[in-house]
């Protein structure tokens, strides 16, 4: 059974406005979150993270937000730029003692011009 | 070249083929993976490598078999694979083996025919 959930496959919204992609994970004993960003032909990149003793993590144009109570976090791009346009993973990993990373399917987003 | 990089990108083999996938990275990192990504399913954790010595390895059939000769390279060997085998294979570094933020290659798509 998957334990990090990324329900929306794909996302489209105009240039210029918020990005919201959605996360939800059912493990809690899950202490770390992570967003990767992946172009097509690429590799999966590290974009932003936040432990589980924080409720807010803010860089640049990207904010992650966690809700440990609904076991639920969320990144907030904006303002989205097409360059943006990805497919985001969200992954989660353990409390210390295991080397793995659990990770969503993905959501694609599209920024339009 | 830098990050971190594999070889081939495509590979096409046959159900009795043995074949080796490369991975590279440039990074001075201590801990190599592998993973799995198939169509519509999250990345599966294959191994785990940790200055050479394998820490991990999720069940993974026997046809696959790993190698870390040393801190920088890592092979998977395949060989007598199943059509259901087909997916983009993945490796990943990290400083330490318990560092969070992991840096993957750009894949190598596996078509077992």
């Amino acid at each position: 059974d998957q334990q990090v959930k990324q329900n929306s496959p794909s996302l489209s919204v105009q240039e210029g406005r918020i990005s919201i992609l959605n996360c939800d994970y059912t493990n809690s004993m899950f202490d770390y979150f992570l967003w990767y960003k992946k172009y097509p032909a690429e590799g999966p990149t590290f974009l932003i993270s936040i432990s589980s003793i924080k409720d807010k993590n803010e860089d640049g144009r990207f904010t992650v937000f966690l809700n440990k109570s609904a076991k639920h976090l969320s990144l907030h791009i904006v303002p989205s730029q097409p360059g943006d346009s990805a497919v985001y993973f969200c992954a989660a990993r353990p409390i210390s003692g295991a080397n793995n990373l659990f990770f969503g399917t993905g959501t694609r987003l599209t920024v339009i011009p | 070249e830098t990050g971190v990089t594999q070889t081939p990108r495509h590979l096409v083999m046959g159900m009795t083929n043995k074949k080796s996938l490369k991975c590279e990275q440039h990074l001075g990192h201590n801990a190599m993976y592998w993973y799995k990504q198939s169509a519509k399913k999250p990345l599966e954790l294959m191994f785990v490598y940790s200055l050479e010595e394998r820490v991990e390895n999720n069940s993974v059939p026997s046809r696959f078999s790993p190698e870390c000769p040393n801190s920088s390279h890592l092979f998977l060997h395949l060989h007598t694979l199943q059509p259901e085998d087909s997916a983009l294979y993945l490796c990943a570094s990290s400083q330490e083996l318990a560092h969070y933020e992991q840096y993957f290659g750009p894949g190598t798509r596996l078509t077992v025919t």
